[in-house]
């Protein structure tokens, strides 16, 4: 299996910030590395696909780069909506489509 | 409205069995590879499995394979996950989730989630 280990686990920050969590991964995926949101009591949220594109509707603020086995999300002006958890998840051809342990962000 | 809604869910003893359900609405099922990924509470997310449109082919995480089988009926836009032999570590909020299409996929479309507790 590739195992996905992001950092840091957690992450204390303020609204205006600039966040950058990053994810690693065991082996070479190329660019097929999806960001997601989760806030407490809720179902995850599409953020970044393939890397660095933006899902419809999600803020500019946030970006995401990398290839090959080290990613980043970085979200530039931190806003209140934006403290919530955050999983990177492979989308290689390789099953099990594996998950990030998960960055919190408080 | 474009959704899916889990149900299900509940508390079961080791060993037990469970079905869960997800409807789909707004789309049709036919045209995604559907998936159920799990969240142990206050933990992260693991894929549990996924089949594919015409429910041919289906694939399973180690940790499940053998005892969980998924399943759908396109016809009434449902998919389902029959759990079997149910272990303490099977418990979790389950979520169904649709991907986009493409070799550039990701998980686009998830639902509430249905909650399994497998306790004595």
């Amino acid at each position: 299996d590739i195992q996905m280990t992001q950092s840091p686990s957690s992450l204390s920050a303020s609204v205006g910030d600039r966040v950058t969590i990053t994810c690693r991964a065991s082996q070479n995926i190329g660019i097929f590395l999806n960001w997601y949101q989760q806030r407490p009591g809720k179902a995850p949220s599409p953020l970044i696909y393939t890397a660095s594109n933006l899902h419809s509707g999600v803020p500019s603020r946030f970006s995401g780069s990398g290839a090959g086995t080290d990613f980043t999300l970085t979200i530039s002006g931190l806003q209140p909506e934006d403290f919530a958890t955050y999983y990177c998840q492979q989308s290689s051809v390789t099953r099990p489509y594996t998950f990030g342990q998960g960055t919190k962000l408080e | 409205e474009v959704q899916l809604v889990e149900s299900g869910g509940g508390l079961v003893q080791p060993g037990g069995s469970l079905r869960l359900s997800c409807i789909a609405s707004g789309f049709s099922l036919s045209d995604y590879w559907m998936n159920w990924v799990r969240q142990v509470p206050d933990k992260g997310l693991e894929w549990v499995a996924h089949n594919k449109e015409d429910g041919t082919e289906e694939y399973y995480v180690d940790s499940v394979r053998g005892r969980f089988t998924i399943s759908r009926d396109n016809a009434k836009n449902l998919v389902y996950l029959q759990m079997n032999y149910l272990r303490g570590e099977d418990t979790a909020v389950y979520y169904c989730a649709r991907p986009t299409r493409g070799n550039d996929w990701y998980y686009d479309l998830w639902g509430r989630g249905t909650l399994v507790i497998v306790s004595s």
